[in-house]
């Protein structure tokens, strides 16, 4: 199956400067998500975008979503050290995807204190 | 209250034994699934269910088999384990709109899977 694709596979920053991770896709999709993982933790979601929507905001995160590129951002504002953890999108492609959510390989995000 | 739970979190286990993981949920959701991560932290999905449909992926050895006793349980039952099965395992559930759309997954929090 097709996957997304992340960038950049890895990120450090300082503590209270904004983070940008992007990812890539290949099929007409139904919806985009963003999770996070923790290490040694399982997945959380932390947004959702429609493919109709262009822009979506929850607390800190910032999400945007650009169908004609087939590419979406996630945005980090005012970084925490807790904020440390692997970010993963997942594409919702319905019938082309036989109803699996596809899977980028992660950024991994450091926040340094 | 735990939404997925899953157990063991931990599994260490010689090659050629038998296991299996097993999953609850308490959310009333009608799908759950398998997903393997690799030490490049790269997700796969292994198993689709709900109380209609499993969906296997292709790629997935046959000494893997899901089984659900009802729909707030699936478990992940290995066979005959080889070195590469070596990885970790999650477990995730999740309400499937009508028309097939994937809404959000929660996610157990994984079962570390070492064949020694």
């Amino acid at each position: 199956s097709q996957q997304g694709e992340e960038d950049p596979q890895a990120l450090s920053i300082q503590e209270g400067e904004n983070a940008t991770m992007n990812c890539s896709y290949k099929t007409s999709i139904n919806n985009l998500q963003w999770y996070r993982q923790n290490s040694g933790r399982g997945l959380v979601h932390l947004i959702l975008i429609r493919s109709n929507e262009r822009e979506k905001h929850s607390g800190r995160l910032r999400v945007t979503l650009d169908t004609s590129k087939k590419s979406s951002s996630l945005l980090i504002t005012a970084s925490r050290a807790a904020d440390t953890a692997s970010y993963f999108c997942a594409t919702d492609a319905g019938a082309d995807s036989n109803y699996q959510l596809i899977w980028g390989a992660g950024t991994k995000l450091i926040i340094k204190p | 209250d735990t939404a997925v739970s899953q157990t063991p979190k931990y599994l260490v286990t010689q090659m050629g034994n038998d296991k299996s993981i097993k999953c609850e949920q308490n959310l009333g959701h009608d799908t759950m699934y398998w997903y393997k991560q690799d030490s490049k932290k790269f997700l796969k999905i292994m198993f689709s269910y709900n109380n209609k449909e499993l969906i296997i992926n292709e790629t997935v050895p046959n000494r893997f088999s899901p089984k659900s006793p009802d729909k707030a349980h699936l478990n992940l039952h290995i066979n005959s384990l080889e070195l590469g099965d070596s990885a970790v395992y999650f477990c995730a559930s999740s309400h499937l709109r009508q028309g097939g759309t994937n809404e959000k997954l929660f996610f157990g929090s994984g079962t570390q899977l070492s064949v020694l």
